[in-house]
């Protein structure tokens, strides 16, 4: 069962922000919104996560809606080593199978030179 | 501080063999992780273990597929016989227990190919 939807493809200028879109319509109120990337031949790797409010980290930023459908990861400034497949994830962080953490197909994001 | 560490990073056999897959996660992480990843896919969990014990292994096709963390620490993933479904990435991941914030620390994976 989908949880999140994601486009399947987006490009974005080097320098320029990223602006991941992910909708979570039925996210119930004590799950949490993850995102992992995935760089080529890489494992996954963790970025953020957040319930309700908006989180800043060094490597990106989550902005969550008031009604929590749906969030929005921000890279800033987006460099060529941002090319990877970006995971929206949704999940309760305390739970104690990973099996809820499934990935879908994500989005294949492309930095443009 | 090292990263999960997994080994072979490819191999190659024909339908019917066998194959074993070795991870050894990072230091003082308790739960470990192998996941299954087909091209094109998301990775798909096989099984997690909490120390040595099992903690989900639903998803894992037994009649094939056995994997054990004997002490606790590192752990081994067989198939036995491949199926030429079983093409792909098997990722071990780790993290530093069972309640935990949802941080999985990912290794670079083995792919699997079965001709």
């Amino acid at each position: 069962d989908a949880k999140t939807t994601q486009p399947p493809s987006m490009d974005c200028a080097e320098g320029r922000a990223a602006n991941l879109p992910c909708n979570h319509s039925t996210i119930s109120g004590n799950e949490y919104v993850y995102w992992y990337r995935q760089i080529h031949s890489q494992g996954p790797q963790y970025i953020i996560h957040g319930l309700k409010n908006n989180e800043t980290n060094e490597m990106a930023s989550l902005i969550i809606t008031e009604d929590r459908k749906s969030s929005t990861l921000i890279l800033p400034h987006a460099t060529l080593r941002d090319t990877a497949v970006y995971y929206c994830i949704v999940r309760q962080p305390l739970s104690g199978s990973a099996r809820q953490l499934t990935f879908g197909s994500g989005t294949q994001l492309t930095v443009l030179p | 501080e090292a990263g999960v560490a997994q080994s072979p990073r490819y191999k190659i056999i024909e339908k019917r063999q066998s194959v074993a897959f070795w991870c050894n996660p990072i230091s003082g992480h308790a739960t470990l992780y192998w996941y299954q990843q087909i091209l094109g896919q998301g990775p798909k969990l096989l099984i997690q273990f909490q120390n040595n014990g099992v903690v989900d292994d639903s998803q894992l096709p037994k009649d094939r597929f056995s994997a054990e963390r004997l002490k606790g620490v590192d752990s081994t993933l067989k198939i036995q016989p491949a199926k030429l479904e079983d093409s792909a990435v098997y990722l071990c991941a780790s993290s530093p227990g069972l309640a935990n914030t949802g941080e999985l620390f990912f290794g670079e994976g083995s792919r699997l190919t079965v001709l």
